[in-house]
């Protein structure tokens, strides 16, 4: 099955860094989605991606579809305490629009 | 817009009952509905696919007579864990799409529910 690698697992950040983490898949994807989630919620959506190519913004947050559509990246640019969450990436795969999901990464924000 | 909610946010149960969790697209017509199920640090694993008035799409390895997943309106579905044991206990997250075949593929979440087995 396709297989989505995000990276890194984690990250311990100070409040007002930059962020940056991406995604990659074994095969191409036509839409990518990026969503926070924090503890004891349900993943909330960041970004949707449909082109390859385009770079969308939402806030301080920037996401990017890789021109292969193999890949995505997610900046979140002068972090604050209330980024802490695990951000998934995700992306359609096979057929009824099922989502693959990434392991995640762990943001954590020191004030 | 967008906005899905899911009963109960938790419930506790003793082993051998069944429980039943309801999801629901409160501002958009959801025409399929996903089901998943997080362990502690992990990602979110789909276990089925339902559409609206047929039947659900398990996963592999995910027992349809054990999760029973009902999608009777373009709303709601509800999925009921049968005869729960405690490895059962888990959060599960429902998702919907608005979109018909051929549209976008966006989901939107649900909140969850903790589901605990004692």
């Amino acid at each position: 099955g396709q297989q989505l690698n995000q990276s890194p697992q984690s990250m311990f950040i100070q409040e007002g860094e930059d962020v940056s983490m991406n995604c990659t898949s074994s095969s191409i994807f036509n839409t990518w989605l990026w969503y926070k989630q924090e503890p004891g919620e349900g993943p909330v959506l960041l970004i949707a991606l449909y082109k390859a190519g385009e770079l969308t913004s939402n806030g301080r947050l920037t996401a990017q579809f890789g021109i292969t559509r193999k890949d995505s990246f997610l900046n979140i640019s002068a972090s604050i305490p209330s980024d802490v969450g695990i951000y998934f990436c995700a992306g359609p795969g096979g057929s009824n629009y099922k989502l693959t999901f990434g392991k995640g990464t762990l943001l954590t924000v020191n004030p | 817009g967008a906005v899905v909610s899911q009963h109960p946010s938790w419930v506790i149960c003793k082993s051998g009952t069944s429980v039943k969790i309801e999801c629901r697209s409160l501002d958009f017509q959801a025409t399929t509905m996903f089901w998943y199920r997080q362990f502690p640090k992990q990602s979110l694993m789909l276990m089925a696919t339902s559409n609206e008035g047929s039947k659900a799409t398990y996963e592999q390895g995910v027992e349809k007579d054990k999760f029973l997943i009902n999608h009777a309106s373009l709303t709601l579905s509800t999925l009921t864990v049968t005869s729960a044991h405690p490895e059962d206990s888990s959060f599960y997250i429902c998702s919907a799409s608005e979109d018909l075949i051929g549209g976008t593929d966006t989901q939107y979440f649900g909140p969850g529910t903790r589901l605990t087995v004692l």
